[in-house]
Parts: C-alpha cells; sequence; structure tokens
C-alpha cells in the first residue's frame, strides 16, 4: 500500500519568515495530495491540495508544489503569522482507491513573535 | 451549518466495558470514515463506508466495529476496550476527494 513520509516533525519560524514542510509518497499511482491544518482540539480541516496533473498551487499565502518523477509535495507557507502556528498533515489519495488517504505523521509549526 | 459531529467529545472508560462513539454527518456524504490519530503516527484509517450497507476495514481495525444503517451515521463500536485503543478519534465524511473531519473523541481506556 501507500506511505507518506513528512518531514519535518516540528518546526520554528519567527513571524513573518516562510515554513517549507515536505513530504514525499511511495505508490506512483497517487493522484491527489491534500493537506490539513489541526488546531489544538479541533479536527483537521483541508486548506489546500493538488492534483498529478498540477505542478503548483497557490492559495494566498500557502501554495503547494508537486514533482511526480521524484514523488514528493511541499506545503510553502509565506509571511507566517501566529495563527499558523498547528500541526499540519500531508496525505495521498490513490486513483481508483475511493476516497482512502494515507497520512504522514505530521508537522507541528510554531511561529513565534 | 455543513458539519460532522461526534460523541462524547470525552470519554474515560475501564477495560472490557462496551462502548460507542457516535458520528453524524448533515452533508449527505456517501462516503464516511473513522481514524486513530496517535503520537508520531498522524492519522490512521479504522474502517469506511462507501455507502449505506457498505462497509470496509481501513488499516487498522483490529478491536473495532462499525454500522452504516443510515447514510448520515456511522457508529463506532467498541466491544471490549483494551488500554492500546486510548486515542484520539476522527470521523470524516466526503463527497468526493475533499474529506471533512469531526471534533475528536479523546477515549482513555484504564
Amino acid at each position: 500500500g501507500e506511505n507518506v513520509e513528512q518531514h519535518p516533525s516540528t518546526l520554528s519560524v519567527q513571524e513573518g519568515d516562510s515554513a517549507v514542510i515536505k513530504c514525499t509518497y511511495s505508490d506512483s499511482a497517487s493522484n491527489y495530495f491534500p493537506w490539513y491544518k489541526q488546531e489544538l482540539g479541533k479536527g483537521p480541516q483541508l486548506i489546500i491540495d493538488i492534483r498529478s496533473n498540477v505542478g503548483e498551487k497557490k492559495d494566498q499565502r500557502i501554495a503547494v508544489t508537486l514533482n511526480k518523477t521524484a514523488k514528493h509535495f511541499s506545503l510553502h507557507i509565506t509571511e507566517t503569522q501566529p495563527e499558523d502556528s498547528a500541526v499540519y498533515f500531508c496525505a495521498a489519495s490513490i486513483r481508483g482507491g475511493g476516497n482512502k488517504l494515507t497520512f504522514g505523521t505530521g508537522t507541528q509549526l510554531k511561529v513565534e513573535l | 451549518e455543513a458539519q460532522v459531529t461526534q460523541n462524547p467529545r470525552y470519554l474515560i472508560t475501564v477495560t472490557g466495558k462496551k462502548l460507542t462513539v457516535t458520528c453524524s454527518q448533515n452533508m449527505n456524504h456517501e462516503y464516511m470514515s473513522w481514524y486513530r490519530q496517535d503520537p508520531g503516527l498522524g492519522l490512521r484509517q479504522i474502517y469506511y463506508s462507501m455507502n449505506v450497507e457498505v462497509t470496509d476495514k481501513g488499516d487498522v481495525p483490529e478491536g473495532y466495529k462499525v454500522s452504516r444503517k443510515e447514510k448520515r451515521n456511522f457508529p463506532l463500536i467498541l466491544e471490549s476496550p483494551s488500554p492500546n485503543q486510548t486515542s484520539l478519534y476522527f470521523c470524516a465524511s466526503a463527497q468526493g476527494v475533499e474529506q471533512y473531519f469531526g471534533p475528536g473523541t479523546r477515549l482513555t481506556v484504564t
């Protein structure tokens, strides 16, 4: 089955700096890659996603890039703010696998003032 | 408001005492799923359901049961809970690929 690795497990940045979280996946059949943000005491919430026919997608301060050849994708957050502090999860979904998502192990992002 | 609800939010129980965690969604989604979240392991799928009366095992189904008698509800049943089932549990629903998660149920089994 699919295996998703996520790095780093913790990330601390100064407010205003950029943050990058990286994930690799194992199954070349994966074609959908969402990113979820989990705030303390809440369930994960989708913040951005990308499909395998696209190399990059942006939404305001958040962007995701995908390298299908290398089988890795990354989340980029620019101009970080304290409210960006949360746990971020990447995930991958295999083509023809229904809605099944395989998650990475999460990154605890802390934005310091 | 479109949402996934779970009850209870917090539960402390003893080994062997059967319990049920309820999950309900008001978005008319066909797909529903249960995950458990453990430190350093991310979210792992327990069971999922593609539609009413259709359920299947995820990656960590041992010790759990589910049922899907109605489209909106997908309860998670622990017939004989054990301490290794102490975890944070999330229910999710989806129509298409985007999944919506509930607020979580923190379960402690002593």
